[in-house]
């Protein structure tokens, strides 16, 4: 059980074009999703917090007009990099909690964007 | 944001020995949880605790909560070559809003044959 997906594992694109990564909870309803970004040999860095039916949180200093963040439903939320430049090339990771009182995250396999 | 020391950095330990690890800090957390992460891979849930003084095994993994509630720590027993990754802790404060953890630094295991 608690199984999340991410889409795709791998993407290449050029500057300036928009990538979009999909979320899943397989098995359960998340009532909140997280997306974290995590850089070579360090621990994972909260961007965003989604709440199903309403918008985003985001981390201080995350900009939410590039990183587009949708969780329009209980088993999906996707991440949208707009305009992506060399810099935006990381790991993206998905994590998803399954109940109110429940403070569990199960993530997903991530996402390794790199813009060329 | 609120810090959380975990140590060591990372170990090299042969095959067969148990490797100890923790996360201390000066604030205290309601939930501890301990997560796996293999080489290009999401972290994976090993242990979850949720009250002081709380111990709690999963196969050759053990892991406490302080009672302090300030610390946690994690013990694997009889290592093999697949617990080589990189192990981090997560915390859950009393003020934290929206189930948000903040995480260690992450410890770096090495398994030698």
């Amino acid at each position: 059980g608690a199984v999340v997906s991410q889409h795709p594992s791998r993407v290449i694109c050029k500057s300036g074009t928009s990538v979009k990564i999909e979320c899943r909870s397989l098995d359960f309803q998340a009532t909140t999703m997280f997306w974290y970004r995590q850089f070579p040999k360090q621990s994972l860095m909260l961007m965003a917090t989604s709440n199903e039916g309403s918008k985003a949180t985001y981390e201080q200093g995350v900009e939410k007009d590039k990183f587009l963040i949708n969780h329009a439903s209980l088993t999906l939320s996707t991440l949208t990099v707009t305009s992506a430049h060399p810099e935006d090339s990381s790991f993206y990771i998905c994590s998803a909690s399954p109940g109110t009182f429940s403070y569990e995250q199960y993530f997903g396999p991530g996402t390794r964007l790199t813009v060329t | 944001g609120q810090q959380l020391n975990q140590s060591p950095q990372s170990m090299f330990i042969q095959e067969g020995e148990d490797v100890s690890m923790n996360c201390t800090s000066s604030s205290i957390f309601n939930t501890w949880l301990w997560y796996k992460q293999d080489p290009g891979e999401g972290p994976v849930l090993l242990i979850a605790l949720y009250k002081a003084g709380e111990l709690t095994s999963n196969g050759r993994l053990t892991a406490q909560f302080g009672i302090t509630r300030k610390d946690s720590f994690l013990n694997i027993s009889a290592s093999i070559p697949s617990d080589v990754g990189i192990y981090f802790c997560a915390g859950q404060l009393p003020s934290g809003s929206a189930r948000q953890l903040t995480f260690g630094s992450g410890t770096q295991l090495t398994v030698l044959p």
